[in-house]
């Protein structure tokens, strides 16, 4: 079946990087995009950006895009997001999340269990 | 601030019926369909409606969706105890940079 599995959880200093990993299993891994949404602790969800898993084309959101990179290996099924410069605003549990196409009509139909990245000097 | 806008808070009895709204405007609601995520404490987000009113096999009917205009609607009838949840609803948006937006989410309890 489907799977998402998410690296584990990270505690880094303030103006770190952190590197997430999400392995797909269960599913031909380059027939979808694949989504990062983070969601800061007690908060709501938060789109960081997608990947289009065939060909390794990325879009981010304004918010994060000079500080996400997206990538992934379609040898091993696994995607990347590392994200830089961290602050404590940052500290969340980011989810990777599969959609079938980019656009209106394909919600993200599963997730990854998370991973949570705390922030602290 | 979530660009849409969800009740903080929505509660029923078991048996009863609950309906939570998010509303938008033009670029994201009005011109996007509208999905809606369930998710549990401590647990992943798990789509629950998509399309505006279509749900994934598994879940149940009791779960329903709709929209008019700017505004989107969960409805959960038969209120059960494991039905106590947040709840998210999620569209495109045409001109922000996003482009997906949420909802602040909705927690419902069951009395």
């Amino acid at each position: 079946q489907v799977q998402l599995m998410q690296s584990g959880a990270e505690v880094k200093k303030p103006g770190a990087s952190v590197k997430v990993s999400c392995k797909a299993f269960g599913y031909t891994f380059t027939s979808y995009y694949m989504h990062w949404v983070r969601q800061a602790p007690g908060q709501g969800l938060e789109w960081m950006g997608v990947i289009y898993t065939a060909g390794g084309s990325t879009s981010y959101a304004q918010k994060f895009q000079d500080r996400v990179t997206m990538t992934r290996d379609t040898s091993t099924s696994t995607l990347y997001m590392v994200l830089s410069s961290l602050r404590s605003s940052d500290t969340a549990v980011y989810y990777c999340a599969r959609a079938e196409e980019s656009g209106s009509s394909y919600p993200f139909d599963f997730w990854g269990q998370g991973t949570l990245v705390t922030v602290s000097s | 601030q979530s660009v849409l806008t969800q009740p903080p808070s929505a509660s029923g009895t078991p048996g009863q019926r609950v309906t939570i709204s998010c509303s938008g405007s033009n670029s994201n609601i009005g011109n996007n369909y509208v999905h809606w995520y369930q998710q549990f404490p401590g647990t992943a987000p798990k789509l629950l409606i998509y399309r505006n009113n279509q749900r994934p096999s598994g879940v149940p009917d009791r779960f329903s969706g709709s929209k008019s205009g700017t505004t989107a609607s969960l409805a959960i009838s038969g209120l059960r105890s494991e039905d106590e949840a947040e709840y998210y609803c999620a569209a495109w948006d045409d001109t922000l940079t996003g482009p997906w937006v949420f909802g602040g989410g909705t927690k419902v309890s069951v009395l």
